[in-house]
């Protein structure tokens, strides 16, 4: 098990160029997140996924941002448009929700990858 | 909406001395609180999960307690490589996504 792994690593892009950001979870982990965070502040929550349906997308999550995660393994996150308020580290996160405590169901452990930094020039 | 205030927003300490940083939240209900450690330019690594008040964790030079209202992250006798942001957040009971604090900033002087 190496671990959710992200790419790439460090994205430099101009305003209204597309980009695309790859997350591979932690195999057999059904649950995969993307976040966002800023200098100075914690994460925060864009979306998630259970398998292969995306079950919750944040406000922050504007109509330019989609993500995708086929066959309910890897996923992507692609942002049209950039624009320079996009540049932040894109942090992709994956947990086991079949894996319970003494039978009170997720731990929500997530365990994070090392994420995709983009500035948006 | 939860809440999650972490202070101080950075804490400088010499190797040895010990310190305390503070989570408080406001949630309606709680699943979970979460402490992660996070190294400049890295992801978050998850270090410990609280359940319920009263409840401590430990894990080498740290210790995790939670009362109802807040939860308390102690660094006894830190060193160089305990230098991190940690970050506290929490899980309400309807949902399994965390809600994150902006962080403290730990710096360990030799």
């Amino acid at each position: 098990d190496t671990g959710v792994s992200q790419n790439p690593r460090h994205k430099i892009t101009k305003r209204g160029q597309n980009v695309t950001f790859r997350c591979d979870p932690i195999s057999e982990h059904n649950r995969l997140y993307w976040y966002r965070q800023t200098l100075g502040q914690g994460p925060e929550f864009l979306t998630y996924f259970q398998n292969e349906a995306q079950l919750e997308k944040s406000r922050l999550l504007s109509d330019r941002f989609s993500a995708e995660r086929p066959k309910g393994s890897f996923s992507t996150l692609e942002i049209q448009r950039t624009e320079q308020g996009d540049s932040a580290m894109y942090l992709c996160a994956s947990s086991d929700t079949r894996k319970g405590l003494a039978g009170v169901g997720h731990t929500g452990e997530l365990f994070f990858g090392e994420g995709s930094r983009l500035t948006v020039l | 909406e939860d809440q999650v205030t972490q202070s101080p927003e950075a804490l400088r300490l010499q190797e040895g001395e010990s310190s305390s940083l503070n989570c408080s939240y406001t949630v309606s209900g709680l699943r979970g609180l979460f402490w992660y450690r996070q190294d400049p330019g890295k992801g978050p690594e998850f270090l410990f999960t609280l359940y319920s008040a009263g409840e401590e964790k430990e894990k080498e030079r740290l210790k995790a307690t939670l009362t109802k209202k807040e939860s308390f992250l102690h660094i006894t006798a830190p060193k160089p490589e305990d230098s991190a942001t940690y970050l506290c957040a929490v899980q309400p009971p309807s949902d399994y996504k965390l809600s994150f604090g902006a962080g403290t900033t730990v710096t360990v002087r030799a």
